[in-house]
């Protein structure tokens, strides 16, 4: 089946520096995906979306990168703050078929922010 | 800005009790959608609810659980006679459509402890 799964579980950063937060995906009829944060206790909030037919998108401080010759994902996050601390889940979203209506989520990076 | 709301916040039930969550979506999103949280786990999908009727549902989504639309607002998760192993988070989520660019929004979260 799909899955959708992170490289890495942990990320400590120094604030100001840049953080690289990656997924992996495996199912390759995915053609949406978006980046969430997970603050403590609190549910996801989209960070920024990215679809197949694009290799890079740029928001507020982040980017998404998208490879799908490897079937890679990253979000690239600038300056890197305190506030940035939660945990971050990729989703990938398979539009149409009988699987199109909902996403897949990854296991989640924590990304920890050392001031 | 418009949001996914949950009630109740936190919900301690015992075993074999009945619970149900609510959540009223955001209200020109047809899409709904209830996914659950293990403490520490990944965001896992339930079940999807599109003009009044489920339009996907996971293996976790067994008999014990239903899913509701009663009015034009509210959504709710009826977990029928509770276990232990279904303590988590339940997230309510929507979308507007489910084309792509169409982001999923999460509620808060509602914390189910069955003891």
């Amino acid at each position: 089946g799909e899955s959708v799964g992170l490289h890495l579980p942990t990320l400590s950063v120094q604030e100001g520096d840049n953080s690289i937060i990656n997924c992996a995906y495996s199912n390759s009829a995915s053609d949406y995906f978006i980046w969430y944060k997970q603050e403590s206790g609190k549910g996801p909030q989209f960070i920024i979306d990215i679809r197949s037919n694009m290799d890079k998108r740029q928001g507020q401080r982040v980017t998404v990168l998208l490879n799908k010759t490897v079937k890679h994902l990253s979000l690239q996050i600038a300056a890197t703050q305190p506030g940035d601390s939660a945990v971050y889940f990729c989703a990938e979203n398979i539009v149409g078929g009988n699987t199109g209506n909902q996403f897949y989520f990854g296991t989640g990076t924590s990304l920890t922010v050392i001031p | 800005e418009p949001e996914v709301t949950q009630t109740p916040s936190h919900q301690v039930t015992q075993m074999g009790q009945e619970v149900i969550l609510r959540c009223v979506p955001i209200s020109n999103h047809l899409y709904f959608y209830w996914y659950r949280q293990i403490l520490g786990q990944k965001v896992e999908f339930l079940v999807s609810f599109y003009n009044n009727e489920i339009s996907e549902k996971s293996e976790i989504f067994d008999d014990q659980f239903s899913v509701e639309r009663p009015d034009g607002s509210n959504f709710t998760l009826k977990i029928r006679s509770t276990k232990l192993e279904d303590s988590a988070m339940y997230f309510c989520a929507s979308r507007r459509d489910r084309g792509i660019g169409n982001t999923i929004y999460f509620g808060e979260g509602s914390w189910l402890t069955v003891v």
